[in-house]
C-alpha cells in the first residue's frame, strides 16, 4: 500500500497558485518526499523532492511541515500545461529496509481552468 | 544520453501468446522497476530489482516474470498473456544513493486480445 494519501482531484484557475497537499503520517526520519506528475499517458516526470527543509526549483516549491507528516507542492503560477496527475511518494535510503519497493498511490488529478 | 529506453512502444498479442518487454538504462543505476497503469488508474508496481541478478515482487506480480542478468537491462516477461494484462507498462530506474530521483521510460502500450 502507498504510504501517502492525496485528494483525488483539484481545480485551479490559470495564473493562480496551485497547492497540492499530501499526507505521509508514517514517514520515517530518513525518508524523502518526492513529487512526480504524469501528463496524459506519458511517463511520470520528476518535479521536486525534499527531506526536512522546504525546497524550490524552477518548476515548483515543496513545503514540508515541521513534524514531516504532511507536505504541499506549490505551482506558483499554474498554466493549462500543468493539468496532470500529481503523485506524492516517500522513499527511504536503500539500506536497513529502506523503501526499495516504491509504491505510488492514485495521485491528485489537477485541472487548470482558463 | 538516452536515459531509460523501453522496447517495444506498442504491441498487440493474442491470448496465450508470450512476449518480453525490455527496459534499458545507460545511467549505471542499481535500482530498476516495472509498473503497469490501467486506464484512469495510478501506477502499480509489478516487480523491481535492487541490483544485477536480483529481483523482487511488487504489488501485482502474478502473471509476470522478470530478469536482471545485466545491470543496464531489466526484462519483463509474459509467459501466457491474458486480456487482463492489457495496460501501459512503465519502467523506471534510480541510483541507490539517498535523495536520488526516479527516471521513467516513455511506456509500452500492450493490448491482449
Amino acid at each position: 500500500d502507498a504510504k501517502t494519501t492525496q485528494p483525488p482531484s483539484m481545480d485551479c484557475a490559470e495564473g493562480r497558485a496551485a497547492n497540492l497537499p499530501c499526507n505521509h503520517s508514517t514517514i520515517s526520519g530518513n525518508e524523502y518526499v518526492y513529487w512526480y506528475r504524469q501528463i496524459h499517458s506519458q511517463g511520470p516526470q520528476y518535479i521536486i523532492h525534499g527531506l526536512k527543509n522546504n525546497e524550490t526549483n524552477e518548476m515548483a516549491s515543496l513545503i514540508i511541515t515541521e513534524d514531516r507528516k504532511s507536505s504541499t507542492l506549490i505551482l506558483p503560477h499554474a498554466t493549462l500545461r500543468d493539468t496532470a496527475v500529481y503523485y506524492c511518494i516517500v522513499r527511504g535510503p536503500p539500506t536497513q529496509g529502506g523503501s526499495e519497493k516504491l509504491v505510488f498511490g492514485k495521485g491528485t488529478k489537477l485541472t487548470v481552468n482558463p | 544520453n538516452a536515459g531509460v529506453t523501453q522496447t517495444p512502444k506498442f504491441r498487440v498479442l493474442k491470448t496465450g501468446q508470450s512476449m518480453t518487454l525490455l527496459c534499458a538504462q545507460d545511467m549505471n543505476h542499481e535500482y530498476m522497476y516495472w509498473y503497469r497503469q490501467d486506464p484512469g488508474m495510478g501506477l502499480r508496481l509489478i516487480h523491481y530489482s535492487v541490483g544485477e541478478g536480483t529481483t523482487a515482487k511488487g504489488e501485482v506480480p502474478d502473471g509476470y516474470n522478470v530478469s536482471r542478468l545485466k545491470k543496464q537491462n531489466f526484462l519483463l516477461g509474459l509467459e501466457s498473456a491474458a486480456p487482463s494484462q492489457t495496460s501501459v507498462y512503465f519502467c523506471a530506474s534510480s541510483a541507490w544513493r539517498p535523495g536520488e530521483k526516479l527516471f521513467f521510460g516513455s511506456g509500452t502500450q500492450l493490448s491482449v486480445l
